[in-house]
Formats: structure tokens, sequence, C-alpha cells
């Protein structure tokens, strides 16, 4: 199976800071990476996919990016609704895999 | 819109099975792939498998073999998972989704408790 690890597992950032979660695949996966945010006590929301790609409704202040097999999410402006655990999935090989989650908060 | 409704929660005793449902509407089932995920506290979350419900055809995580059983009922637009022989690593919140390999849309989740 393919593994992705995200880091950091946790991270504190300020409002309007700009904020980087990284995903590293264990092998090639092309664009075949999503990214999802969970809210507490809700279900996981689909943010961006095709590495690069933002999901409908999904707010420009999000970003994904590719550099080999390391996948970045950014957030530009940190808002207080962009508060809980983003995941990585890669969706090249089955079974699909997601990475470990990272928990943002508000500093 | 898209609504992916799921049953309720269970509490089931070790050994036992427990099947969990997945009511849809919003969208065309009958030519949809529909997937079910598995999250514990960690967090983690797990794909166990995706069924076509256009022909019931199916593609299960390996882990999850002999574990889970996917099935759908066309007539009422509803997606199901049986999960057999329960323990305490089953315990988990399990969700379904729309999608067979990205989930643009997820029910609200079924907490499973697995205890005597």
């Amino acid at each position: 199976d393919i593994q992705m690890t995200q880091s950091p597992a946790s991270l504190s950032a300020s409002l309007e800071e700009i904020v980087t979660i990284t995903c590293q695949a264990s092998q090639d996966i092309g664009n075949w990476l999503a990214w999802y945010q969970q809210k507490p006590g809700k279900s996981p929301q689909l943010l961006i996919y095709g590495a690069t790609s933002l999901a409908d409704g999904v707010p420009s202040r999000f970003s994904g990016s590719r550099s080999g097999t390391q996948y970045s999410l950014k957030i530009s402006r940190l808002q207080v609704e962009d508060i809980g655990i983003y995941y990585c999935q890669q969706a090249s090989s089955a079974p699909w895999t997601f990475g470990g989650g990272t928990k943002l908060e508000l500093k | 819109q898209v609504k992916l409704l799921q049953s309720g929660a269970e509490l089931v005793k070790p050994g036992a099975s427990v099947k969990l449902s997945c009511k849809t509407s919003g969208f065309t089932f009958s030519t949809s792939y529909m997937s079910w995920l598995k999250q514990v506290p960690g967090p983690s979350i797990e794909w166990i498998g995706w069924i076509y419900a256009g022909d019931g055809g199916t593609n299960y995580n390996q882990k999850f073999k002999g574990k889970a059983t996917l099935t759908v009922d066309k007539s009422s637009s509803t997606a199901y998972m049986d999960l057999s022989s329960l323990t305490s690593e089953d315990a988990a919140v399990y969700f379904c989704a729309r999608g067979g390999r990205l989930f643009a849309y997820w029910g609200q989740g079924t907490l499973v408790t697995v205890s005597s």
C-alpha cells in the first residue's frame, strides 16, 4: 500500500497567517492527491483534488501544489472557520490511503 | 441537493454482526459508486471499499475482506455495509461517501461501539 506521511501533526497559527501543510507519498502518485477538511463532529469535506484543483464552493484562499512526490496545501490567510483537521488522500493506486491528519488550531 | 443519511449509532456485542445503511438522494444512484470509510481516533481514516450501484460490483481494501460486505438496494437508493465478527478493533465511526476514488459527498457517520 502507498504510505502518505503528513506533517506537521498539529499546527497553531494566528488569524490572517499563511499556513502550509505537506504530504509525502511513498511512491509516485502523479496528481492523484486530494485534501479534505474535517471540522469537529462533522464529516470530512473535499477541498482540493487532482493535487491543485479547487472543489466546488471552496474559498480561493485554499490552494494545492505538487513537487515530485511531495504535496502541499496552503491557506493564504487563515480564518476562524478554517480550524479543524486536514487530511491528504492518494487516489492513484487502491487501496486509497490517507495521511495521519494535521490538527490546525488558532494561536 | 446531494444527501447521504446514515443509520444511527450501534452498540453491539463482541462476535456479533451489524448492518449499516446509507440512504441517498439528489443524484442518480444507479450509476454511482459508493464507498465506505472507517475513522478511529488518532485520527485516522481508512478506505474499506466501493460498490458500483449499477451492477453491484465491488472492490475491497484487502484489509477488510471477510470483515465488510457492501450491498445496495437500487429501489430505495440505499447502500449497506455488513460488518461481521465484531471485535474492539472494529469500534469506530463509519462513513459512506459518494465516489469510488474521490469523495465529494459524505454521510454524517455512524458510531459503532463494541462492548459486552
